[in-house]
């Protein structure tokens, strides 16, 4: 059962603004990872932060995690056009399967 | 590196007939793959891990003698759709673990987008 919760559905910013997802999710976990999914394609994973982080960042990327609330966002700072995609949270526990949420379709307006 | 490549990307064929998909990690072993299936505009749905040399596990739902997976090698995994129907149209899309990484990351492939007619 998909267990992550993704807000919002769907995300229309200009592009150079930032944007921000949030995945919150039900049960204890190991890490959460975010993807990124190009219409039609696979998935690119983006970054995985594990449940004893707090933040982590990846070039435009930052991720929290907070385990209390279960709750994750994913910021893109300085969007561009290249950033339109749909953006997945997952969460892992240990070696066993992921589990995806709903996802945010994110569209940069140029 | 961690690449991981799907065949067809995009087939069409008739219904009854049956579809073979290969998922194959191309520079690094899988002891586990995953298969998922994708509805336009849906999240990712797990149908089965696929573990090297032993049968896959199903999730709940998913018919094991309609979509049959085989992983015979630590590269390769196969996902065939027996006796198709149009409600099989789908993106599927596989994922494996690096053997030798941590546990943690799965590197997907690039889909295969199923059409029955």
């Amino acid at each position: 059962s998909q267990q992550g919760e993704e807000d919002p559905q769907a995300l229309s910013i200009q592009e150079g603004e930032n944007a921000t997802m949030n995945c919150s999710y039900k049960t204890s976990i190991n890490n959460l990872q975010w993807y990124r999914q190009n219409s039609g394609r696979g998935l690119v994973h983006l970054i995985l932060i594990r449940s004893n982080e707090r933040e982590k960042h990846s070039g435009r990327l930052r991720v929290t995690l907070d385990t209390s609330k279960k709750s994750s966002s994913l910021l893109i700072t300085a969007s561009r056009a290249a950033d339109t995609a749909s953006y997945f949270c997952a969460t892992g526990k240990g070696a066993q399967k992921l589990v995806f949420g709903q996802g945010t379709r994110l569209t940069i307006n140029p | 590196g961690a690449v991981v490549s799907q065949h067809p990307s995009r087939v069409i064929c008739k219904s009854g007939t049956s579809v073979k998909i290969e998922c194959r990690s191309l520079d690094f072993q899988a002891t586990t793959m995953f298969w998922y299936r994708q509805f336009p505009k849906q999240s990712l749905m797990l149908m089965a891990t696929s573990n090297e040399g032993s049968k896959a596990t199903y999730e709940q739902g998913v018919e094991k003698d309609k979509f049959l997976i085989n992983h015979a090698s630590l590269t390769l995994s196969t996902l065939t759709v027996t006796s198709a129907h149009p409600e099989d149209s789908s993106f599927y899309i596989c994922s494996a673990r690096n053997r030798l990484a941590g546990q943690e990351t799965q590197y997907f492939g690039p889909g295969t987008r199923l059409l029955v007619l």
